[in-house]
């Protein structure tokens, strides 16, 4: 048990759909981060937040909207997504903005098929 | 381009063999290089790690060796047990450019034998 879930763990969507990812962390953890993998690629950050700031954008187009409400939860919104989109998006959550010996906490993932 | 390579996307090894992973980087700055587990339907979870004023940190059954003048690193696990057969991503951060931004690698997918 990591302590950093997420909902939903498989999602298809049509082009024009909007959907969200939820991401729960129950470490006490002050940040979150958004991460995705795309088939035989690498993990590629896409957003950070500290302490329910947005801290980092990693050229990620607009269709992905991330929403911190508070430091244990974290949505990415999802609108008007294009089939390259699909790929595994996994939520990580550390103590701190990782510092030397600091590590990311994972959760399992939601896997996402656009259609 | 790749800043972090794993050019071995699949390792066999027989149980009770060492199991050897390599990672290359391409970038200088890296200064903390992480190695992470990840079985099918789990998120990664975090193995092991090496500062760059280190060139060896050892963790019961797994070591990891850097040589940075090669700017490669290593992860030796050993004796390897079929609980071990999972991707192994390798990672690395530098302070300079916000030690939160992890680059991964592709990974390498382990199978260890019975």
């Amino acid at each position: 048990e990591t302590g950093v879930t997420q909902t939903p763990r498989h999602l298809v969507m049509g082009m024009t759909n909007k959907k969200s990812l939820k991401c729960e962390q129950h470490l006490g953890h002050n940040a979150m981060y958004w991460y995705k993998q795309s088939a035989k690629k690498p993990l590629e950050l896409m957003f950070v937040y500290s302490l329910e700031e947005r801290v980092e954008n990693n050229s990620v187009p607009s269709r992905f909207s991330p929403e911190c409400p508070n430091s244990s939860h974290l949505f990415l919104h999802l609108h008007t997504l294009q089939p390259e989109d699909s790929a595994l998006y996994l939520c990580a959550s550390s103590l701190e903005l990782l510092s030397k010996g600091e590590t990311q906490y994972f959760g399992p993932g939601t896997r996402l098929l656009v259609l | 381009d790749q800043q972090v390579k794993q050019n071995s996307p699949s390792l066999s090894v027989q149980e009770g063999r060492i199991s050897i992973l390599n990672c290359d980087y391409t970038n200088s700055m890296f200064d903390y290089f992480l190695w992470y587990k990840k079985y099918p339907a789990e998120g990664p979870t975090f193995l092991i790690s090496i500062s760059s004023i280190k060139d060896k940190n050892e963790d019961g059954r797994f070591t990891v060796f850097l040589n940075k003048s090669a700017k490669h690193l290593s992860l030796h696990i050993v004796p390897s047990q079929p609980g071990d057969s999972a991707v192994y991503f390798c990672a690395a951060s530098s302070a300079g450019a916000g030690s939160y931004q992890l680059t991964f690698g592709k990974g390498t997918k382990l199978s260890v034998i019975p």
